[in-house]
């Protein structure tokens, strides 16, 4: 099936620094990606959708010139936090869908997620 | 008003209970309708699709009200190892939306 790796897994930084999470898709071609945020106890919240070589889009309330999206080819997109802050701590979770959306749930593969610390 | 609105429990159950969680979803448009499974700390993963007619894998059975706009989900014979949080999941136009999460405790 479908495998989305995403990395780093784990990732603890500094105040104030940024941070790049990679989403790649392994053996399929994603057109679309969609990039997840979890706070403890709380639901995943859609952050934004990216779309291979044009820019994301992002939802109400946040900040694209915090959280910066690329998705320079089919099988990779990124999401840098900038200066991050304690608040952006968070599970921070991408998906992607299989242009062919071969799989049962019409092509969407989640990666296994980013725990991010900032302290 | 959420996308998608789920009973947070815990439902703590003992093991070869059947247990029933419900959903409710907002936008009538939705196109289609999940129910994944969360382990503690890990991403979420697909448990089964739901269809208005009703699907069945093995000891799960999800259900779609449309006009209502409810999905159940019904476990039978419950395993310690279904002890998880399960997720409604609602697709708008390629956009997937979570409820918050029902957790499952299933105890000896």
């Amino acid at each position: 099936g479908a495998v989305v790796s995403q990395h780093p897994s784990r990732v603890i930084c500094k105040s104030g620094t940024s941070v790049k999470i990679e989403c790649r898709s392994l053996d399929f071609q994603a057109t679309t990606m969609f990039w997840y945020r979890q706070f403890p106890k709380k639901s995943l919240m859609l952050m934004a959708t990216s779309n291979e070589g044009s820019k994301a889009t992002y939802e109400q309330g946040v900040e694209k010139d915090k959280f910066l999206i690329n998705h320079a080819s089919l099988t990779l997109s990124t999401l840098t936090v900038t200066s991050a802050h304690p608040e952006d701590s968070s599970f921070y979770i991408c998906s992607a869908r299989d242009r062919q959306g071969r799989e049962k749930n019409y092509g969407y593969t989640f990666g296994s997620g980013t725990r991010l610390t900032v302290v | 008003r959420k996308e998608v609105e789920q009973d947070p429990g815990p439902f703590n159950v003992p093991e070869g209970a059947t247990v029933a969680f419900n959903c409710t979803y907002s936008n009538s448009a939705s196109q289609s309708f999940f129910w994944y499974r969360q382990d503690c700390r890990k991403e979420p993963k697909l448990l089964m699709s739901v269809y208005s007619s009703g699907n069945e894998d093995g000891r799960f059975t999800a259900q779609l009200n449309r006009a209502s706009q409810y999905i159940s989900l019904l476990i039978r014979d419950s395993k310690l190892s279904d002890s998880a949080t399960y997720l409604c999941v609602v697709n708008n136009f390629n956009k997937f939306y979570f409820g918050s999460g029902t957790k499952l405790n299933v105890k000896p």
